[in-house]
């Protein structure tokens, strides 16, 4: 059972750009930071985004926000590559424990 | 640049016991805390646990008193144990590096992952 919640898919062509939400942070969040894995096919998740920083190596066309208890990461210029499972994640005080949402599938059409 | 390589069984028989391990390579493993993570066939990501620098352990109430992890600093490496398995333990299991500090908590390398397939 995630506490986060994410869209199933999304969609966008390429050049276009695309925003994965991230619902259901909470005061068992506090202020920790959402960080955003990119899956791709039979891979191992990496990150591309925590809070809004952006880990070396990743292009700036992805950026992070957040407001409220949605999280939002935002993909610019999409590119066939970035076709892939993207998966929030947080600390969660309530449980001592690292939650994930249940994942999006980014389909670049 | 660290790297992690995963080793361990890959079919498990139901009430069988899972072992699975992970070996840092290009850096040492008590520099760093370390986690496993798992992901049933077609479906997301779930924290099993982490084990700190000083030893200590967290998992994830999910999986109550079922998970054991461990440290074992002779062989550069880190482990998993999983009791009492059923069908739903089937996953591939990841191990990953826990980069964590005020307010962020991030796993930031990982292992390649090891499919594992509970069945008599």
């Amino acid at each position: 059972q995630s506490a986060l919640t994410q869209e199933a898919s999304v969609s966008g062509t390429v050049g276009q750009k695309v925003t994965l939400s991230c619902t259901g942070l909470s005061n068992s969040n506090g202020p920790y930071a959402v960080t955003w894995y990119q899956q791709l096919p039979h891979g191992s998740p990496k990150i591309v985004m925590f809070g809004n920083a952006l880990p070396s190596g990743i292009p700036d066309r992805f950026s992070g926000s957040r407001s409220g208890s949605t999280a939002s990461l935002t993909i610019s210029g999409l590119q066939p590559d970035d076709e892939a499972d993207y998966y929030c994640s947080t600390w969660d005080y309530s449980l001592s424990a690292v939650v994930f949402g249940a994942g999006t599938k980014l389909t670049v059409l | 640049q660290v790297q992690l390589q995963q080793g361990g069984a890959g079919l498990v028989k139901p009430s069988e016991t899972l072992s699975l391990t992970c070996a840092v390579h290009g850096g040492t493993v008590s520099e760093s805390d370390w986690s496993w993570i798992r992901q049933p066939p077609g479906k997301g990501l779930e924290w099993i646990g982490e084990i700190n620098q000083g030893g200590s352990t967290n998992s994830n109430p999910s999986l109550g008193s079922r998970v054991r992890i461990s440290v074992d600093t002779a062989k550069n490496q880190f482990s998993l144990t999983l009791i009492s398995m059923t069908a739903a333990d089937t996953a591939v299991y990841f191990c990953a590096r826990v980069s964590h500090g005020d307010y962020y908590y991030n796993m930031d390398v990982w292992g390649e992952g090891s499919t594992v397939i509970v069945s008599s």
